[in-house]
């Protein structure tokens, strides 16, 4: 049974801080893997998809990783802002087109 | 240029009914997914469209049904209502002849509550 697990749950941060979540997830043949950010009562917003062992990508202020030779992908937030509170989820692909297996995602609160 | 939507938004139906859902996907897009989304949890695969039919199932029962019509929108159909099925329920569309790295886009959601 594949599983794809999220770290931590959820984060309090201040504003201003820089934090980082973890997805992990069996070390094996993936077609690829996506984070999405999910705003209370919007859709979720792609951030970023990554295939390649040491893909990084970066958007803004927010950065991911990507190691599948030991299965983990982190997603960096810098100079976190309330705007950046939402939750955010992690999912693997594994054929193009195909279905998603979502993490449970990580609730992230960011206090002015 | 529309995302994608869904209808309705919020739905409370009793055990034992039937229910539809609806979904239209982002212009151009012909490929859709139906994901539920339990508290707590994160979305779970439902089952995915492509050329009116499906072409790929996940974990769950014959009382999750769907359709795609010739425009590319999508039904899901859940008959005999269990309070199990209290949920959210996203759609989400997707390019088959897309990009190397393809994106599904998801529609904000239709909540479902089971009484």
């Amino acid at each position: 049974i594949l599983n794809v697990e999220q770290s931590p749950q959820s984060l309090h941060v201040q504003e201003g801080d820089s934090t980082n979540f973890t997805c992990s997830f069996p070390s094996s043949n993936f077609y690829a893997l996506h984070w999405y950010r999910w705003e209370t009562a919007k859709s979720p917003e792609a951030l970023f998809v990554m295939t390649l062992n040491g893909d990084e990508k970066k958007k803004g202020r927010i950065s991911a990783t990507l190691n599948t030779k030991e299965g983990y992908s982190y997603l960096y937030i810098k100079g976190s802002q309330p705007e950046d509170s939402a939750t955010y989820l992690c999912a693997l692909g594994y054929n193009q087109g195909g279905k998603l297996i979502f993490g449970q995602g990580t609730e992230l609160s960011v206090k002015p | 240029d529309a995302g994608v939507t869904q209808s309705p938004t919020h739905l409370i139906k009793t055990r034992g009914q039937q229910v539809t859902l609806r979904c239209s996907p982002k212009s151009g897009h012909d490929t859709v997914s139906w994901y539920q989304q339990a508290l707590g949890q994160g979305p779970q695969f439902i089952f995915q469209y492509y050329e009116e039919e499906e072409r790929q199932r996940g974990n769950f029962p014959d009382r999750f049904s769907g359709h795609q019509f010739p425009n590319y929108s999508s039904e899901l159909n859940v008959n005999a209502l269990l309070l199990g099925d209290s949920a959210l329920y996203l759609c989400a569309s997707s390019l088959e002849a897309g990009s190397l790295l393809y994106e599904q886009y998801f529609g904000p959601g239709t909540r479902l509550t089971v009484t």
